[in-house]
């Protein structure tokens, strides 16, 4: 998974509760990205990062915030995690548009919020 | 933004036969057009991509075809085999957004043996 690893790789948890994720790169890419997958809509957006202390709401970003304090390191924190924030979490990393903006997922994190 | 369609959202092949998925987006700026596969379990991996000043490209048995005008375009599997079975994701990109793939639906694509 082009040096990207995801923690933890399962969660359950209650609502209410806050929860991070944690994306970490070995591969010193610019772009860092947080997706969330759900049956029916694909791939969507939460926030992005283009560099450390630079971030970016994607298309989904409410409920979520997100920290990059090093180059490698890309966390994703459910403030108070809802039922409808079940879902499959993929980082993604890449360098951008001079390079076609192609994309390296991680292996994903699979949140459940009871 | 950019919106990306994807059909079907299910597809079943015999193996040896043609797949094709179809995909449509609203960005007209959009020139950037990847396509990825997701195997069960793991995250999604690019498998070919095509630029809008470019019609076909073909890598083996996939092609990408590209229509600017109609803002279309579509997978191409030839040849098809069990390994082939994943869920394929479309996705555009534009140099308005070029931060951001936004990607459609996916299509869960089944190689019957």
């Amino acid at each position: 998974d082009a040096g990207i690893t995801q923690s933890p790789r399962h969660k359950v948890t209650e609502t209410g509760t806050p929860v991070t994720l944690r994306c970490h790169q070995t591969e010193n890419h610019r772009y860092m990205y947080w997706y969330r997958q759900d049956p029916g809509h694909g791939l969507r957006l939460i926030h992005y990062s283009y560099g450390v202390k630079d971030t970016d709401k994607g298309e989904v970003s409410d409920g979520y915030s997100v920290s990059r304090s090093k180059t490698e390191d890309f966390l994703l924190t459910l403030e108070s995690a809802t039922s409808s924030q079940t879902s499959v979490y993929f980082c993604a990393i890449g360098r951008g548009r001079d390079y076609d903006n192609e994309q390296f997922f991680g292996p994903g994190t699979r949140l459940t919020v009871l | 933004g950019e919106n990306v369609e994807q059909h079907p959202s299910t597809l079943s092949v015999q193996e040896g036969d043609s797949a094709v998925i179809k995909c449509t987006y609203s960005d007209s700026a959009s020139n950037y057009f990847p396509w990825y596969k997701q195997e069960l379990g793991k995250g999604p991996q690019l498998i070919i991509d095509i630029r809008s000043n470019v019609g076909e490209k073909k890598d083996q048995r996939i092609a990408v075809t590209l229509n600017k005008t109609a803002k279309h375009f579509s997978l191409h599997i030839t040849e098809t085999q069990p390994e082939d079975s994943a869920v394929y994701f479309c996705a555009a990109s534009s140099e308005t957004s070029y931060d951001k793939v936004i990607f459609g639906p996916g299509t869960s694509l089944s190689v019957i043996p």
